[in-house]
């Protein structure tokens, strides 16, 4: 099956740093998204981003399906950017697989 | 537009008893699932659904069971509590046509 792995593992910031969260993946998918999980346990959907570039605020994220990866930045990071970054991949029969994650703690 | 909806947000569970967790979406997705989260960890498949009347089992279904009688709910239950089922559960769907999943608010189970 497809392997989904995610770097760095950790990361902690200072509030108003910028970050490069990667993830990469092991076959072809034709899905790919990046979840927030927040310190309360919800988990936020980021951007639903299978090829390109999509930018939302501070984030934007980048997928270049070709050399299966993905990148999530965070500009002028926030405490409430704090949490775990989740990237899933999709396959053509809509199944799932989650990376382990990135933890991110921003201090103030 | 309310999305995916959890119940019970919270529960407890003596060992031994059984319970079932609630799902419904709005959205007329096809695919459901249910996932569980351990603490510090990532997600773990337990059940899917490709529609109503179709069900099929995930990375870990042992100690648990889903039914899909309606596009819209798909109910996971736990039969036979054990301190091992202690784990956040997340229900999702996913849009037909792109694949874009959604995620319910998380219920958080715990087994004494």
């Amino acid at each position: 099956g497809i392997q989904v792995e995610q770097s760095p593992p950790d990361l902690i910031l200072q509030e108003g740093a910028n970050s490069t969260l990667r993830c990469n993946f092991s076959d072809s998918v034709n899905n790919l998204q990046w979840f927030h999980q927040n310190p309360w346990g919800q988990l936020i959907n980021l951007f639903y981003i299978p090829s390109g570039t999509k930018q939302n605020g501070r984030l934007s994220a980048t997928t270049v399906a070709t050399e299966r990866y993905s990148l999530l930045y965070i500009s002028s990071s926030q405490t409430t950017d704090s949490g775990v970054y989740f990237c899933a991949v999709g396959d053509y029969g809509q199944n799932f697989v989650f990376g382990p994650g990135t933890r991110l703690s921003v201090l103030p | 537009n309310a999305g995916v909806t959890q119940t019970p947000k919270f529960r407890i569970l003596k060992i031994g008893q059984s319970m079932t967790l609630q799902c419904t979406q709005d959205m007329n997705h096809n695919y459901m699932y249910w996932y569980r989260q351990d603490p510090g960890m990532g997600l773990k498949l337990i059940y899917y659904s490709v529609g109503a009347g179709i069900t099929d089992k995930g990375e870990v279904p042992n100690g648990y069971n889903v039914s899909r009688s309606t596009t819209e709910d798909f109910p996971l239950r736990l039969e036979l509590a054990a301190p091992s089922q202690t784990s956040v559960y997340f229900c999702a769907s996913s849009n037909t046509y792109t694949g874009e999943l959604f995620f319910g608010e998380g219920s958080r189970l715990t087994v004494l």
